[in-house]
């Protein structure tokens, strides 16, 4: 079975450009979610999809990012204008639960680790 | 909010050494827990989970008890290897929509 696809696996930009990371989860997984993992900390939860629509995005600044999943499927997380503070780690997860299911098992991606210089 | 705390790391310990982690939670209801780990260079992948107050998850060798009386999921092995070395993740989910609220990590790693 395929996982959790990400990409880049890598990136490094300048402060105020623009960068994306696309997922692609496991076929079939209903839920997607994109967590924010600075050095030393957990994963922080940014936005979570049932489908292609928005369930949680409490936690996104939305001021800079932006996320979207068309067709229910693959997603792509945008950060425009970047700063220092974005360096991280950007996780791609899918469960094939609904929304609600609160012990359904997430799959994580490898993720994309972000230098903001 | 809910919150996840963990003993803070690394830890290193020798080979078939006992392994205990602390985790302790605050949560209004009753989430359910979890312990995820993240091998070198690999993705976070679920090692065990609890639904209920009292349940024990298991896998590979460890444990983590459900105690609600304490809000607790301590990880314990009783005989840890070279392979179990990695960063180990303590979370729960809110039970709003699946989302999973983690702890900071404890990296492990275990010297032959």
């Amino acid at each position: 079975e395929a996982g959790v696809a990400q990409s880049p696996r890598y990136k490094i930009i300048e402060k105020r450009q623009s960068v994306a990371f696309w997922c692609n989860p496991i076929s079939g997984h209903a839920t997607l979610y994109w967590y924010q993992q600075i050095l030393g900390q957990g994963p922080k939860l940014l936005i979570q999809f049932q489908n292609n629509g928005v369930v949680d995005d409490s936690q996104l600044p939305k001021d800079r990012f932006s996320a979207e999943r068309l067709k229910g499927v693959d997603s792509t997380l945008k950060i425009q204008p970047a700063k220092l503070e974005d360096s991280a780690v950007y996780l791609c997860a899918s469960s094939a639960g609904s929304w609600g299911r609160a012990n359904e098992k997430l799959f994580f991606g490898s993720g994309t680790q972000l230098s903001v210089l | 909010g809910d919150s996840v705390t963990q003993m803070e790391g690394p830890v290193t310990l020798s080979e078939e050494a006992f392994l205990t982690i602390n985790c302790t939670y605050t949560a209004t209801g009753y989430p359910s827990l979890f312990w995820y780990v993240q091998y070198p260079g690999e993705g976070l992948q679920l090692l065990l989970k609890a639904t209920k107050a009292d349940d024990k998850g298991s896998n590979k060798g460890f444990e983590a008890t459900y105690r609600k009386e304490t809000t607790s999921f301590h990880l314990e092995k009783g005989s840890v290897q070279v392979s179990d070395s990695a960063v180990y993740f303590c979370a729960l989910s809110d039970n709003q929509g699946g989302k999973l609220i983690f702890g900071q990590g404890t990296e492990l790693s275990v010297k032959p």
